[in-house]
C-alpha cells in the first residue's frame, strides 16, 4: 500500500530558530501534498496545499513567511517553521494522495516542542 | 462552504457491542465522505469513503458507514467492537471528486471497554 514517510517524528528546539519537517511519499508520486496543524483535542487544521515545481497555496491566517513549504520533486515536500516561538508548538502532519480519486495518506507526524 | 460536525467527543462502548460514532454535515453539492481513524502521536489512517453508490458503505477493519441524504450524516458503525478499535476518530468532508482539501470534523474519542 501507499506510504507517506514524515520526519522527524519529534523535535525540541529553541525558541527563535528554523525546523525543517520533511514528507516523503515512498512508493508513489504526488504532485500535491497537503500540510496539517492539530493542536491538542483538537481537529487537523489545513495549513496549505503543496504543489510540485510551484508555490504553495496558503490556507487564510497562515503565514506564509513563517511556514515555509517547498514541494522540489515528486515524492518530497518540506515545511520549514521559521524563526519558531512556543506558540508554534504542535502536532504537524502532512498527506499525499496519487490523484484527485485516490485517498489521502498521511504521514505520521511531527510533534514540535519550542522552548 | 463545507462543514463537519461530530457532536460526540468520546464514545465509550463495551467490547462486543456494537459502535456507532456520529458525524453530519454541511455542503454544496454531492458530498464525498470520509471516515479516518488516529491513534496516539500517530497520521490518521483511512477507513472507508464515500462518492457514489451505495449509500452502505464497507471498509477497512470491519467497519462500516450508511450515507444518508436526507439526514445530512455519515454515521460510522461496526456490528462488534474490539479494544484495539479504541482511537480517535474524524470524519472528513470534500466538495471534489476524490480527497483533496478534506474539511476534518473536530473528531470523536472511542474507548472500548473490555
Amino acid at each position: 500500500g501507499a506510504v507517506v514517510s514524515q520526519h522527524p517524528s519529534r523535535v525540541i528546539c529553541k525558541s527563535g530558530t528554523s525546523v525543517k519537517i520533511e514528507c516523503r511519499s515512498l512508493d508513489f508520486q504526488a504532485t500535491t501534498m497537503f500540510w496539517y496543524r492539530q493542536f491538542p483535542k483538537q481537529s487537523l487544521m489545513l495549513m496549505a496545499t503543496s504543489n510540485e515545481g510551484s508555490k504553495a497555496t496558503y490556507e487564510q491566517g497562515v503565514e506564509k513567511d513563517k511556514f515555509l513549504i517547498n514541494h522540489a520533486s515528486l515524492t518530497l515536500s518540506t515545511l520549514t517553521v521559521t524563526s519558531a516561538h512556543p506558540e508554534d508548538s504542535s502536532f504537524y502532519i502532512c498527506s499525499a494522495s496519487r490523484g484527485r480519486n485516490s485517498p489521502l495518506h498521511f504521514g505520521n507526524g511531527t510533534r514540535l516542542t519550542v522552548t | 462552504a463545507q462543514s463537519v460536525a461530530q457532536p460526540e467527543d468520546q464514545v465509550n462502548v463495551a467490547e462486543g457491542n456494537p459502535l456507532t460514532v456520529k458525524c453530519t454535515y454541511s455542503v454544496s453539492g454531492n458530498p464525498y465522505l470520509f471516515w479516518y481513524v488516529q491513534y496516539p502521536n500517530r497520521g490518521l489512517q483511512f477507513l472507508l469513503k464515500y462518492i457514489t453508490g451505495d449509500n452502505l458503505v464497507k471498509g477497512s477493519y470491519g467497519f462500516e458507514a450508511e450515507f444518508n441524504k436526507s439526514q445530512t450524516s455519515f454515521h460510522l458503525k461496526k456490528p462488534s467492537a474490539l479494544v484495539s478499535d479504541s482511537a480517535l476518530y474524524f470524519c472528513a468532508v470534500s466538495k471534489q471528486t476524490g480527497a483533496n482539501n478534506l474539511f476534518f470534523g473536530t473528531g470523536t474519542r472511542l474507548t472500548v471497554i473490555p
